[in-house]
């Protein structure tokens, strides 16, 4: 099984900052990568697919790039919406895995 | 629009049964293929089964292959999940979910449900 690594688990950060998360693949999974964002008490919210496409109706703050075993999702100018959990999630073989989530919090 | 509503957890007892129901609408049910995604309480997402657009095709996480089986009625525009042999770590909140790209097998998940809570506890 493909194992999906994020770094780092929890990060502080402030209005109007700009943040990276990262995801790393177990082995390559070329750009087979999604990214969600999950507030509590709510099912999670499908971000960007094939590592760098948003998701319609998702604002262009949000960006994602990598491909192979290295991934990256950033938000730029952060809003006091943004602070959530976010999950990355590989569909290149079964069974999917998810990485075990950022939690982004207000400084 | 998708709306998916799950319905069917519950307390249950560990080695017991129980059957998951994801009723769908607001989209062509028969050609999207279909997820379980569980998460513990205070814990993250955990894939649980997929199965294709035609119901033809199945793939589980080895934590459920052998206890849990995905199926579909199309007529019905239904999803279940028949769980056997329920153990204590399979506490959570189970959610259905869509396929982002109809018919293809290898396809991130769009839309969720709010998900149906089932408690494993004697």
């Amino acid at each position: 099984d493909i194992q999906m690594t994020q770094s780092p688990s929890s990060l502080s950060a402030s209005v109007g900052d700009r943040v990276t998360i990262t995801c790393r693949a177990s082995q390559d999974i070329s750009n087979y990568l999604a990214w969600f964002q999950q507030k509590p008490g709510k099912a999670p919210k499908f971000l960007i697919y094939a590592a760098s496409s948003l998701q319609s109706g998702v604002p262009s703050k949000f960006s994602g790039s990598g491909s192979g075993t290295d991934f990256t999702l950033t938000i730029s100018s952060l809003q006091p919406e943004d602070f959530a959990t976010y999950y990355c999630q590989q569909y290149n073989s079964y069974p999917f895995t998810f990485g075990q989530g950022t939690r982004l919090e207000s400084k | 629009q998708v709306q998916l509503v799950e319905s069917g957890g519950g307390v249950v007892q560990p080695g017991r049964s129980l059957r998951l129901s994801c009723v769908a609408s607001g989209f062509t049910f028969s050609s999207y293929g279909m997820h379980w995604v569980r998460q513990a309480p205070g814990k993250g997402l955990d894939w649980v089964a997929v199965i294709s657009f035609d119901g033809r095709n199945a793939n589980y996480a080895d934590s459920v292959k052998g206890r849990f089986t995905i199926s579909r009625d199309n007529s019905m525009n239904t999803l279940y999940l028949q769980m056997n042999s329920l153990r204590p770590d399979d506490t959570a909140l189970y959610y259905c979910a869509e396929n982002f790209s109809p018919g293809g097998s290898y396809s991130p998940i769009d839309h969720w449900g709010q998900g149906t809570l089932v408690t494993v506890s004697s």
